[in-house]
């Protein structure tokens, strides 16, 4: 069985400032990652996937995130970020050969003026 | 292209009912998934379904049941609903791909369901 680690609940920020949103996971088997933004009375759209290559993905709205196999994480960046990205992200896995996903309880990314 | 729709946006029920939630992918997904997400938690995975057949199941007791249908739209069935069954139901839908879990999924916005 494999679980996510959202390690911060919430993460406030200052407009145009970097942000990094942390995300941990366990798996006894290869997986595919995934990052996903939820706003306010919506549902997820998909920031960006990794399923193999090159550990450095982009992904929409000038986010990014990098693949590490041996610290088992996949954490999410953006060098500045704009009030629009106030928002809810989740970290999800999914193990290779399954099609059941397992999804983190998520960080809330709260973007001040 | 149409986005992924689901109705209603807003439900309540009480404890012991039954509940048909409803869900429209967009045209061409042949896989459809449902997700509970409550409050403050991440979504977590029911079932799917790839041409009118369950794909894949999560912890998820047998009262909680689907359908899909030919023509792009599914439906969640939840009986004898019980008050932790309180949250927003997620439906999603994605192409066939050959790599089974890396499909990218479009989600649709969601039905509240309240029990009371």
């Amino acid at each position: 069985a494999q679980s996510v680690t959202q390690l911060d609940s919430q993460v406030p920020v200052f407009e145009e400032a970097p942000v990094e949103l942390r995300c941990n996971y366990s798996s006894s088997v290869s997986v595919y990652l995934f990052w996903y933004v939820q706003y306010p009375n919506q549902g997820l759209q998909l920031l960006l996937k990794y399923l193999s290559g090159s550990t450095l993905v982009k992904g929409i709205n000038g986010f990014e995130a990098e693949f590490n196999k041996s610290q088992t994480s996949f954490h999410l960046r953006k060098p500045s970020v704009h009030i629009s990205d106030t928002a809810e992200y989740f970290c999800a896995v999914s193990p290779g050969g399954s099609y059941i996903p397992t999804f983190g309880r998520g960080t809330s990314l709260i973007v001040h003026p | 292209e149409t986005g992924v729709t689901q109705s209603p946006t807003h439900l309540i029920k009480t404890r012991g009912q039954q509940v048909t939630l409803r869900c429209s992918s967009q045209s061409g997904h042949n896989t459809v998934s449902w997700y509970q997400q409550a409050l403050g938690q991440g979504p977590q995975f029911i079932f799917q379904y790839y041409r009118e057949e369950e794909n894949g199941r999560g912890n998820f007791p047998p009262r909680f049941s689907g359908l899909q249908f030919p023509n792009y739209s599914s439906e969640l069935n939840v009986n004898a609903l019980e008050l932790d069954d309180s949250a927003l139901y997620l439906c999603a839908s994605s192409l066939e791909s050959r790599l089974a879990g890396a499909d990218t999924q479009y989600f649709g916005p969601g039905t509240r369901l309240t029990v009371l």
